[in-house]
């Protein structure tokens, strides 16, 4: 069984606050680790897709860095905004599927 | 707008009672995927295409669920015989496959009421 868990399960900060977030994934038959942004009544948003070992990658104030050896990710989100608040999950895909495998999200509200 | 598109966006049905769904995918995308999420849970990998192929579909994946992709363009997914525990959101993704990261493309999903 291959297990993707998240934490924490919500947060909440103020608006200015930098927050993180952690993804835990199988270390083995790794492929790639996606990162989607899900607003209620929309659809999910890729953020990024980090295949290699070390990756960091940037986008405006959201970062997100890959170890795929203890098979970990973090996002960072610096000086959150009320725009922010959304659930963020992560996706394990494995190398031998087109497949994604999900966490439970992490629910983030950011306060005025 | 050249997203993925789902309809109906709602559904509403009688335990039971038979339901299907439509996806229509980026149009030059050749896979497209079925995932299912239910209150506090990341989203479950249900199946998928490769044109009309259908490549791989999950063991929680029942008798009563079938999906067809026969012009490997849109495709659809039927429930039959309805439970309860069918009430999810389903969603749609598709991907151009190639060599590459094969990012996921979602649409906004299809909400279904099992009463």
């Amino acid at each position: 069984i291959l297990n993707v868990e998240q934490s924490p399960q919500s947060l909440h900060v103020q608006e200015g606050d930098s927050t993180n977030f952690t993804c835990s994934f199988p270390s083995s038959n790794f492929y790639a680790l996606h990162w989607y942004r899900w607003e209620t009544a929309k659809s999910p948003e890729a953020l990024f897709v980090m295949t290699l070992n070390g990756d960091e990658k940037k986008k405006g104030r959201i970062s997100a860095t890959l170890n795929t050896k203890e098979g970990y990710s973090y996002l960072y989100i610096k000086g959150s905004q009320p725009e922010d608040s959304a659930t963020y999950l992560c996706a394990f895909r494995p190398s031998n599927t087109g497949k994604l495998i999900f966490g439970q999200g992490t629910t983030l509200q950011v306060k005025p | 707008d050249t997203g993925v598109s789902q309809d109906p966006r709602h559904k509403i049905t009688k335990r039971g009672q038979n339901v299907t769904f439509r996806c229509d995918p980026i149009s030059e995308h050749n896979r497209l995927y079925w995932y299912r999420q239910t209150l506090g849970q990341g989203p479950e990998f249900l199946t998928y295409f490769q044109n009309e192929a259908q490549l791989e579909k999950s063991r929680l994946l029942s008798d009563r669920f079938s999906a067809e992709r026969p012009k490997g363009s849109f495709s659809t997914l039927e429930i039959q015989r309805t439970e309860q525990g069918d009430s999810a959101m389903y969603l749609c993704a598709s991907s151009l496959w190639t060599s590459g990261n094969n990012e996921q493309f979602f649409g906004p999903g299809t909400r279904l009421t099992v009463l």
